[in-house]
């Protein structure tokens, strides 16, 4: 079955480089893209950026100078770089599995990402 | 880039009520709307894609509509269960979420 899981620090200091894995399984990111899509606490969604089937990507414009999405396919890997983080990027970060006309459909459960000295 | 904008960001309802969420976007987005469920502490679920087709899952009393700029999406006989935060997505170009609608019990 489709799934994926997010890892990687839960604290990250102020102006340093946030750095998240999706490791998914159940389908092929060589068909499939992954987006990545961020949670303040107690606010909304924010879509973050997204990387393609083909390998390539697409961002926010309000985060593109700062964010970098990558993979590995050989290890259903999806990596998410993002530099000179400040505390409002505290939240939590989803990866999610978005395909045409059928959008951001398998989500994974989030990892909480504080940032704070 | 499109910019989605949902209302109302509260609505107060009571068990068995209709209640009706809309989302505007900034351009035509040729109906690539869907609507999520998001629970506290857990990811959001897909409940409705491409304006008005529900996902294997999503109850009946769940339903959406719209075109060109504007969509809303419904729940009739509104149940416990249904007490969540709900998202609009527009996919047509990227993805943008609207805003999003506490449901609370009145």
């Amino acid at each position: 079955q489709v799934q994926l899981k997010e890892s990687g620090p839960g604290l990250v200091q102020p102006s340093q480089t946030l750095s998240l894995t999706c490791t998914v399984s159940g389908f092929s990111l060589t068909s499939n893209s992954v987006s990545w899509v961020r949670q303040p606490p107690g606010k909304g969604l924010e879509w973050m950026g997204a990387i393609w089937s083909g390998g390539s990507t697409d961002y926010n414009s309000a985060l593109k100078s700062r964010l970098s999405i990558s993979r590995d396919t050989s290890k259903s890997q999806v990596f998410l770089k993002m530099n000179s983080l400040q505390t409002e990027d505290t939240a939590i970060y989803f990866c999610t599995r978005s395909r045409a006309a059928i959008s951001l459909d398998y989500w994974g459960q989030g990892v909480m990402v504080t940032v704070s000295s | 880039d499109i910019q989605m904008t949902q209302s109302p960001p509260s609505l107060s309802a009571s068990l068995g009520d209709k209640v009706t969420i809309t989302c505007q976007a900034s351009q035509n987005i040729n109906k690539y709307i869907a609507w999520y469920q998001q629970k506290p502490g857990k990811a959001p679920r897909q409940l409705i894609r491409y304006t008005s087709t529900l996902v294997s899952g999503t109850p009946s009393r769940f339903s959406g509509s719209g075109s060109g700029r504007d969509y809303s999406f419904s729940i009739s006989n509104v149940e416990s269960e249904d007490i969540a935060s709900y998202y609009c997505l527009q996919y047509d170009n990227l993805w943008t979420f609207g805003g999003g609608t506490k449901l609370e019990l009145k």
